[in-house]
């Protein structure tokens, strides 16, 4: 399975707590997008990096929120102090940077975070 | 910004029947536009998409034709099957941010 992957797919903890996810993109891919979907919305936009920068950040993106991708491969999204207003699906999304497909941004199957 | 707007669910139609969801866009420039597809506990698949005016995607049966005079691009099946019952996500791309409107729900029944 060559797709975008991330790990874990459910996650629940308790409010104060950090939590981290993970997303393997497509390896050809030098784009990676961080999404939040809430319940009966679409998703979001939260951030993206080409290779290791990143490069644009939206302001739902709180101090609490941090992203890395530190290799240009992989990228993991922290959440610290966690809310119960953070529980949500956060979906990864990579694309190419060149030629065809640009684009189109190819999601994962997401990671589900519940705050109790 | 740019934003989406897409009918609002849920759709419920018997198999065979007509499918129409309307979408229109506001957006600067010349966006892209996609359909996505999320089926019961998987992520989103993108359905199909066009690149410019007058341009019709098309995939599994589906087609949405980008129209520029009227900000549109509505997804259509001539005959849905049960196995559409999904939800779907209109959405434009300019530059490298994706919009998705707040999607449709989809049921098929047999």
């Amino acid at each position: 399975d060559t797709g975008v992957s991330q790990d874990p797919r459910h996650k629940i903890t308790k409010r104060g707590q950090n939590v981290t996810f993970r997303c393997d993109p497509i390896s050809e891919h030098n784009r990676l997008y961080w999404y939040r979907q809430t319940l009966g919305q679409g998703p979001e936009f939260l951030t993206y990096f080409q290779n290791e920068a990143q490069l644009e950040k939206s302001r739902l993106l709180s101090d609490r929120f941090s992203a890395e991708r530190p290799k240009g491969s992989f990228s993991t999204l922290e959440i610290q102090r966690t809310e119960q207003g953070d529980s949500a699906m956060y979906l990864c999304a990579s694309s190419p940077a060149v030629g065809m497909g640009t684009d189109t941004q190819y999601f994962g199957p997401g990671t589900r975070l519940t705050v109790l | 910004g740019d934003s989406v707007t897409q009918m609002e669910g849920p759709v419920t139609l018997s198999e065979e029947a007509f499918l129409t969801i309307n979408c229109t866009y506001t957006a600067t420039g010349y966006p892209s536009l996609f359909w996505y597809v999320q089926y019961p506990g998987e992520g989103l698949q993108l359905l199909l998409k066009a690149t410019k005016a007058d341009d019709k995607g098309s995939n599994k049966g589906f087609e949405a034709t980008y129209r520029k005079e009227t900000t549109s691009f509505h997804l259509e099946k001539g005959s849905v099957q049960v196995s559409d019952s999904a939800v779907y996500f209109c959405a434009t791309n300019t530059g490298n941010q994706f919009y998705f409107g707040t999607g449709t729900s989809l049921t098929v029944i047999p």
